[in-house]
Order: C-alpha cells, then structure tokens, then sequence
C-alpha cells in the first residue's frame, strides 16, 4: 500500500533562516506530487505541484521553492523565511493524470511552521 | 466571490444526530466533487468521492451533488465523537487534482 510521509511535523524558525520540508512517498512509482498551504478559515492554497524529476510548477508567486531530486521525493525550501510564511503546510501525490481517480490526493500529515 | 463556499462553522451536536455539511459553488463546469477529513493537526483523508449528480452512501455517509442548485452536502448519520473533525468538500472540473477548489472547511464537534 503507499504511505505519504512528511517531516518535520512541528518547527519553529527565526525570520531571515532557511526552510527545508521533506516529503517522501512509498509504494507507487512516478506519482504527481503536491505542497499545498492551509490557513485558518482559508482552506487550501495549491503552492507546487510536479509530474517528475526536476519538473516543478508554481502555482503562486512567494518567497518558497520545491524541489524534487527523486522520483518519489519533494521537498519545500525557503532561503530567508518572513512571518507570513508561518502556517500548516501539506504534502500529497496523487496518481498521474488519465487514472482513474487521478484527482484523488493523498496528503501527508502536515508540518507547522511558526516563523518568529 | 470565493469559487467554492463552505460555512466554517464551529458546529456542535449532540452524539447521535444527524449532521448536514454543504457546500455551494459558482463554477457550473465541476463535475467530480470530493468530501475530506481533518483531524486536528493531521492532514486531510479522502471521505467520499462522487461524479456528476446523484447520491452515493458510506455506512453512515451520504454524499448528495445538485448541480442545477450548485450545491453538494454531507450528511452524517448517527454522529459520534470520533467525527469530531474539519469536513472540507473539494471539486474539479476534469480528472486532473492540480485542478481541484477546497473550500475553507467546516470544524465539526460532536458531543458525548
């Protein structure tokens, strides 16, 4: 069965230091993968989604990047973190496009950023 | 105007009843609509999962699309404390997640 994981699950960061979120997928091969941003009441902002290997798309202009050195894992950066970067952030791969079910995500348990 | 609406609630009930969740949207295109849960501080899990209009029933789920009124619901039978949780519907127009609207979500309670 596949397994999303997400790491760090909590953290704290002073504003100006970098950011890295890890996020590791087992159990499929070439899946989409996602981070998403959750605010309070907002519910979920779509930061970068990628097909494959060094492919990555940005949804919204920001201070963060991804990358995504292996097929099944995607990481989140930021080189010098501002306070609105501070929030839950989610990572979730889903099957590539022309599945059925396709546009089913599956997250990972989340990370929470608090920037100080 | 948001594309997808959903009351952020908090809603509290009282084990045993009968809970609806909606959600409206503007987008007459959507034509595959999903239901999420979320614990507190983990991510969101697929609930339920329909295409076009209709109903479709899970144990103690339904999931009900109108898409002449552009309105989906979640109802939950019998509610127990273990639902206590953030319900977020989502849609799409195609069979494509980059493509899916989430709305806010709505923090559920439900009291023993």
């Amino acid at each position: 069965s596949q397994t999303i994981h997400q790491w760090p699950a909590t953290l704290v960061q002073p504003v100006g230091s970098p950011l890295s979120l890890e996020c590791t997928v087992e159990g499929t091969s070439n899946p989409n993968l996602y981070w998403y941003r959750q605010a309070a009441g907002r519910g979920l902002q779509l930061l970068f989604y990628s097909v494959g290997i060094g492919q990555i798309s940005s949804e919204v202009p920001q201070n963060l990047s991804a990358s995504r050195p292996q097929d099944r894992q995607f990481i989140l950066s930021s080189k010098k973190l501002l306070l609105s970067d501070s929030g839950f952030y989610l990572c979730a791969w889903s099957l590539t496009g022309g599945y059925s079910g396709a546009n089913v995500l599956t997250f990972g348990a989340g990370s929470r950023l608090t920037v100080l | 105007q948001k594309e997808v609406e959903q009351d952020p609630g908090p809603l509290s009930v009282p084990e045993g009843a009968i809970v609806s969740l909606n959600c409206t949207y503007s987008n007459s295109a959507f034509q595959y609509f999903m239901w999420y849960r979320q614990y507190s501080r983990k991510g969101p899990e697929l609930l339920m999962y329909t295409y076009s209009s209709g109903n479709k029933e899970d144990g103690r789920f339904t999931a009900q699309v109108d898409k002449s009124s552009k309105y989906i619901s979640l109802f939950i039978r019998d509610s127990q404390p273990s639902d206590s949780a953030t319900y977020l519907c989502a849609m799409s127009e195609k069979g494509s997640a980059r493509q899916l609207t989430f709305g806010s979500g709505t923090q559920l309670t439900v009291l023993p």
